[in-house]
């Protein structure tokens, strides 16, 4: 079952600006990570933050972690065309590393 | 870093027919790997896991005698999608983990039954 609410669903912005996708879940985490899917193809790992971590920051990207809130934020600053895409949380919870629990998604729409 | 392989990438079928898709994992051995189905603007769903030497778990609702799996070695693991019909139309895509660690995906299999 799907663990992971993500909003919004859609967001669509000019290009310069800056995009932030939120992410809730409903059990505990060993790692949160994100994902970017461009349309019908495979997936692209961003960034992993680990139960015990706050904040992550990889490039554009600025991840942060609130354990307490069940909840994490993907933040894409100064978006370009390319970033365009759907970006998915997913959650690894149990005891079986790499069992990953998908949101439901953000489709990403960046304006040239 | 780990490489999973996928194969075939797309792959279109006739409905009744079988399909096996392969995973790979290239440069380490995977003791687990997952396989993933993914319906048009849907999120991924875990279908099963599978154990190298054991047999697959699935997930609920998820049909083992259609969708079999087989994870003979430490570096393939197989989905068959047997007497395949045009709602098993999906793109199915695996990863690849070794005890604690993340999971690597493969590049997914889009697959088409007419």
């Amino acid at each position: 079952s799907q663990q992971g609410e993500e909003d919004p669903q859609a967001l669509s912005i000019q290009e310069g600006e800056n995009a932030t996708m939120n992410c809730s879940y409903k059990t505990s985490i060993n790692n949160l990570q994100w994902y970017r899917q461009n349309s019908g193809r495979g997936l692209v790992h961003l960034i992993l933050i680990r139960s015990n971590e706050r904040e992550k920051h990889s490039g554009r990207l600025r991840v942060t972690l609130d354990t307490s809130k069940k909840s994490s934020s993907l933040l894409i600053t100064a978006s370009r065309a390319a970033d365009t895409a759907s970006y998915f949380c997913a959650t690894d919870g149990g005891t079986s590393y790499g069992k990953l629990t998908f949101g439901q998604g953000t489709i990403l729409t960046v304006h040239p | 870093g780990a490489v999973v392989s996928q194969h075939p990438s797309w792959v279109i079928c006739k409905s009744g027919t079988s399909v096996k898709i392969e995973c790979r994992s290239l440069d380490f051995q995977a003791t687990t790997m997952f396989w993933y189905r993914q319906f048009p603007k849907q999120s991924l769903m875990l279908m099963a896991t599978s154990n190298e030497g054991s047999k697959a778990t699935y997930e609920q609702g998820v049909e083992k005698d259609k969708f079999l799996i087989n994870h003979a070695s430490l570096t393939l693991s197989t989905l068959t999608v047997t007497s395949a019909h045009p709602e098993d139309s999906s793109f199915y895509i695996c990863s690849a983990s070794w005890g604690a660690t993340e999971a690597f995906f493969g590049q997914g299999t889009r697959l088409t039954v007419v």
